[in-house]
């Protein structure tokens, strides 16, 4: 069975340093989203991808976050210069057609740890 | 701002029983909804959803209720096992043409089935 498959698994960074968090949507999927869990916190939107730019992003996604699909499988989360808050499981989710009926398939995250 | 909400943050359930988790939202303009069940350190899986014409969807063992005037829906997981051990998330979004729509999550409810 097609899944979203993300990479790394956990990545550990510096205040202030540049990640990039990587995930594959299903093949034939075309909306592509990324959210975010803080621990012990509620799953919540970052922002939502369609045609090769962003349909709606959240008051999380300032300046120091983008979004890319750089060629037809990769869509890539990255954020410019982390901050400690930024710690948090990050997941990629992705949809097949338009309509609301369709569901949404979540990667298994990236856990990012801020130092 | 919890547009949706559990107020459970857990339930322990005997095998073999009901399982009822409860999920309550204040937008009106939500006329989609959804269950994910989660794994530590997995993504979201997707359960089932129902459509706000509907009052009732049954997919195996779960079942969703909707109430719209009460703005209150839940799933029923009948018998529960022990593998339907997972955090459970409400999840609610608004049907559009333009196929962007963002989940809204609850906060999630712990469900423990006791053998």
């Amino acid at each position: 069975e097609p899944e979203v498959t993300q990479t790394p698994s956990h990545q550990v960074t510096q205040m202030g340093q540049e990640v990039i968090l990587r995930c594959v949507p299903i093949s034939n999927h075309l909306y592509f989203y990324w959210y975010r869990q803080i621990l012990g916190q509620k799953v919540e939107f970052l922002v939502s991808f369609y045609n090769n730019e962003i349909s709606e992003k959240s008051e999380i996604f300032d300046d120091q976050f983008s979004v890319e699909r750089p060629d037809g499988s990769n869509f890539t989360l990255k954020i410019r210069s982390t901050k400690l808050e930024d710690s948090a499981m990050y997941f990629c989710a992705s949809k097949t057609r338009t309509g609301g009926t369709d569901t949404q398939y979540f990667g298994p995250g990236t856990r990012l740890t801020v130092l | 701002d919890q547009q949706v909400k559990q107020n459970s943050p857990s339930l322990s359930v005997q095998e073999g029983r009901i399982s009822i988790l409860n999920c309550d939202y204040t937008n009106s303009m939500f006329d989609y909804f959804l269950w994910y069940k989660k794994y530590p350190a997995e993504g979201p899986t997707f359960l089932i959803s129902i459509s706000s014409i509907k009052d009732k969807n049954e997919d195996g063992r779960f079942t969703v209720f909707l109430n719209k005037s009460a703005k209150h829906l839940s799933l029923h997981i009948v018998p529960s096992q022990p593998g339907d051990s997972a955090v459970y998330f409400c999840a609610a979004t608004f049907i559009s043409n333009f196929g962007n729509e963002k989940l809204t999550f609850g906060t999630g409810t712990r469900l423990t089935i006791i053998p």
